[in-house]
Parts: C-alpha cells; structure tokens; sequence
C-alpha cells in the first residue's frame, strides 16, 4: 500500500521560498506522476504540478514562473519550491501520486494523498 | 474562479439519494476528457472517490456512482449516511493554456 508523507517549514515571510518535501513509501516510484497540489483555508483546489522519476515536469501556467519541482530516486521522495511567496500562497499543501508514466496528463487522477502541510505566509 | 462549475452545497435527509453536478466547457469535460471525484472530511486529505467518470476504486461503498455527457457530469449518492457529509469536487482536464489539471469549487453535502 502507498503512503505519502511531507514535511516542510508552515511559516513564511513575504518574499521568501516555499520548500517542501513529500515522501514515497511502498509501490512503485518510477511508475507514476507525482504532483503537488493546494487549499487556500475555506477554499477549493488548485494542481501547482507534477514531476516523473526522470525529472521530467509539467506546471499550471498560472504558477510556472515561481514553481520549481524536482526529484530524488533514491529516497523515493519528490519536493516543491515556491518563490517570492505572497499572503495569497497562504493554503494547505499536499503531495499526491498521479497517472501512471504510460498515461497521457488528461488521465490524471490522485491517489493517494498526502496527510497536507499548512504554510502560512505572514509579515 | 474554478474552471468547473459545482453548486455550492446540497443537502438530504439519511436514506435519500442526492445528485452533484460538475459543469465544464469544450476545452475540458466537452473536449472527452474524464472527470473525477473526491471526498474531503473535515480536516482530513481529499480521497479518490470515482476516477474515470464512473469507476469506483477499491473499497468504495456501491453507494456512490459518477457519470457524464457532454460538458457536463455529476456524482450520485443514494441511501445517504451522516458520515457522508463532506465537501465533495470533482476534477478533469483543461487545454487550454498549454494544458492543466482543474477542480471545481467543491461542494459541501450536509445531511440533515
């Protein structure tokens, strides 16, 4: 069975990176997408990302220009950076296992999911 | 504002059967792409309830079914129980903007 686990800093000041770190235990590493994804508080959803076992990345537009995403296979773990935060990044971060690498992006589903980490970008 | 569109909330009464609409456009759901559903606890992770407009992953109760045509798909609960009550989003595909993942705003099932 697949678990997620992430860790990460939850308190940020304006301008400063976003790093956070999602673990892969058990299953299959280089079979899937892993993405990234967040929950302002009160809020709904919003995919930041997702990275494969050779590094290879697709970003939302919106984010691209601050996302960086990459890999360690051998710690099966994956990671988000974020720059120049803002209050707006404020959310609930959470880490989760993808399509299968044989699978085209519009087949993406999550499952399963980490258990979230809360940044909170405050002056 | 999300790409797909959900109704903010529904309700039933235990025992009864509610409906969940999920409302896209011809780059997403229109354009064939499958949509998906998630249950979120309160202060829990989102959990994958259909993936692939109607199939159900292991362990999820018959209780709930997905379904879609054209731009639009929805997620049926029948003979609905307290523990059901959460928020509930579905998710797809968008190509536009170079392609990406979208959700729809969630919406928040109360039993009554």
């Amino acid at each position: 069975q697949v678990q997620l686990q992430q860790w990460g800093a939850g308190l940020l000041k304006p301008s400063e990176t976003l790093s956070l770190t999602c673990a892969v235990y058990g299953g299959s590493f280089s079979g899937y997408y892993w993405s990234w994804i967040r929950q302002p508080p009160g809020k709904g959803l919003e995919w930041i990302g997702e990275i494969n076992h050779s590094g290879s990345t697709n970003y939302n537009p919106s984010l691209k220009s601050r996302v960086t995403i990459s890999v360690d296979t051998s710690k099966n773990q994956f990671s988000l950076k974020l720059s120049s935060v803002t209050a707006a990044d404020t959310a609930v971060y959470y880490c989760a296992r993808g399509r299968p690498r044989i699978l085209t992006a519009r087949r993406t589903w999550f499952d399963p999911w980490g258990q979230g980490t809360l940044v909170t970008v405050s002056s | 504002q999300s790409v797909l569109t959900q109704p903010p909330s529904v309700s039933g009464a235990p025992g009864q059967r509610v409906t969940i609409s999920c409302t896209g456009s011809s780059s997403n759901i229109g354009a064939g792409y499958d949509v998906h559903w998630y249950q979120q606890l309160p202060g829990t992770a989102p959990k994958l309830l259909i993936y692939g407009n109607s199939n159900r992953p292991s362990g999820v109760p018959d209780r709930f079914s997905g379904s879609k045509s054209g731009t639009s798909a929805s997620l049926a609960i029948s003979g609905l129980q307290a523990e059901d009550e959460a928020d509930y989003y579905c998710q797809s595909y968008d190509s536009s903007l170079s392609g990406r993942v979208v959700f729809g705003g969630g919406t928040k099932l109360t039993v009554l």
